[in-house]
């Protein structure tokens, strides 16, 4: 079965540190997400990414934040300068219509 | 986005059937009712969805209210792999869906 994946499962970074987290979506998915999971938080929706352009995006999504589709399998979610809070479980989805498919996370700790 | 309301936690049994309601009493007229779930430490996974008939898939089946301010999804059969947070969430499907999750349900199945 198709599945959406990630990488690194694990990503450990310095603080103003750039850090870019990707996904292979499942290949022939339209439309691609970002989701992220604070420890022992609400699963929090970061944006939607449909024809290479965002759809919507949160007000988590600020400046900090970019998306890309460089190649047409793999989509990536940059942070410019990470952020003690930005520590989480990153997860991707991608979606035909109805099901969104979720990726496995990459765990994001920023020290 | 509509509200929900799912309790906290629930407690069954293995190979007894069990039954999560959620409340969205703020549903608009175009939203699905979906449900999904997280196992631990894994992404979220699409579980079955609905808008106004009772649907059934192999994970589930989906019993929704004929004012459709309440839904309950029933696994039929509990086994051990199904201890998870359920989350019902309304959305529409109107090109990317942000899915916007709330606290859930966390399930506990006994041996």
């Amino acid at each position: 079965e198709p599945e959406v994946t990630q990488t690194p499962s694990h990503q450990v970074t310095q603080m103003g540190q750039e850090v870019i987290l990707r996904c292979v979506p499942i290949s022939n998915h339209l439309y691609f997400y970002w989701y992220r999971q604070i420890l022992g938080q609400k699963v929090e929706f970061l944006v939607s990414f449909y024809n290479n352009e965002i759809s919507e995006k949160s007000e988590i999504f600020d400046d900090q934040f970019s998306v890309e589709r460089p190649d047409g399998s793999n989509f990536t979610l940059k942070i410019r300068s990470t952020k003690l809070e930005d520590s989480a479980m990153y997860f991707c989805a991608s979606s035909v219509v109805y099901e969104q498919y979720f990726g496995p996370g990459t765990r994001l700790t920023v020290t | 986005d509509a509200k929900t309301t799912q309790p906290n936690s629930m407690e069954s049994n293995e190979e007894e059937p069990v039954h999560l309601p959620c409340n969205h009493s703020t549903i608009s007229g175009t939203d699905y009712i979906h449900w999904y779930r997280q196992l631990p430490s894994q992404g979220p996974e699409y579980v079955i969805h609905g808008l106004t008939s009772n649907v059934n898939n192999r994970m589930a089946s989906l019993a929704i209210a004929e004012d459709r301010k309440s839904s309950t999804l029933i696994l039929h059969r509990a086994t051990l792999r199904d201890a998870a947070v359920y989350y019902c969430i309304p959305e529409s499907f109107q090109g990317a869906q942000k899915l916007v999750f709330g606290q859930g349900t966390r399930l506990t199945i006994n041996p």
